[in-house]
């Protein structure tokens, strides 16, 4: 089974700084698709950014972007010039292709300081 | 514009009652799935479908019942309420892709209190 680690609980950055979320995956299979979820305080869960194993170029959303090392079976998040609505659960998200199962990781909870 | 419609929000059972938590989309949307978010665990997989008349379990399945008996609700029944199933409950929904290429639109949880 695949399994998902976010080995960081807690998180904080200053506003306008940078800040790198990490998660590492295990898997053996070649198609499977890598997320990252935001979960505010209104327990709304949000897409913040999809990559598909197959494709080597990182994934960018706006102030969001990924680095994506498929050998090393490592997918971080990285928030640009944080902003206090970035305050909230970050959860990596592995999606099976041939399951067509999602499984999450723990969670990485971001706090955002003046 | 109601997306996935989980009710009810809260909800507080005896252990032993049953009960059952109602997921509705108005996307028409093929692919629907249940995870329960606990404390320091993460979203789990308890049951999702590919489509009406089909269901699979999950990660954590024991004690939760599915059907689909249409495209539109997914509903999930616990059958004997345990302390161990206190937890909150996502329904949520893509299109016939699934997840891979499609954001899955979650509904905003509910809160179960198993006493």
């Amino acid at each position: 089974a695949q399994t998902v680690t976010q080995s960081q609980p807690e998180m904080s950055v200053q506003e306008a700084e940078t800040v790198t979320l990490s998660c590492t995956y295990d898997t053996s299979e070649s198609d499977y698709y890598l997320f990252w979820y935001k979960q505010p305080p209104s327990r709304q869960m949000i897409l913040v950014i999809r990559q598909e194993a197959y494709k080597q170029q990182n994934a960018t959303e706006n102030r969001f972007s990924v680095n994506f090392q498929k050998a090393a079976k490592s997918f971080s998040l990285k928030i640009s010039d944080s902003q206090l609505g970035d305050a909230a659960m970050y959860f990596c998200a592995y999606y099976s292709g041939t399951a067509s199962k999602l499984t999450f990781g723990t969670g990485t909870r971001l706090q955002v300081t003046l | 514009n109601a997306g996935v419609t989980q009710t009810p929000k809260f909800q507080v059972l005896k252990t032993g009652q049953s009960m059952t938590l109602q997921c509705a989309q108005d996307m028409n949307h093929e692919y629907m799935s249940w995870y329960r978010q606990d404390p320091g665990m993460g979203l789990r997989l308890i049951h999702y479908s590919v489509g009406a008349g089909i269901t699979d379990q999950g990660e954590v399945p024991n004690g939760y019942n599915v059907s689909r008996s249409t495209t539109e609700d997914f509903p999930l029944r616990l059958l004997s309420a345990a302390p161990s199933q206190t937890s909150v409950y996502f329904c949520a929904s893509s299109d016939r892709r699934g997840p891979r290429n499609q954001p899955q639109h979650f509904g905003d949880g509910t809160r179960l209190s198993i006493l």
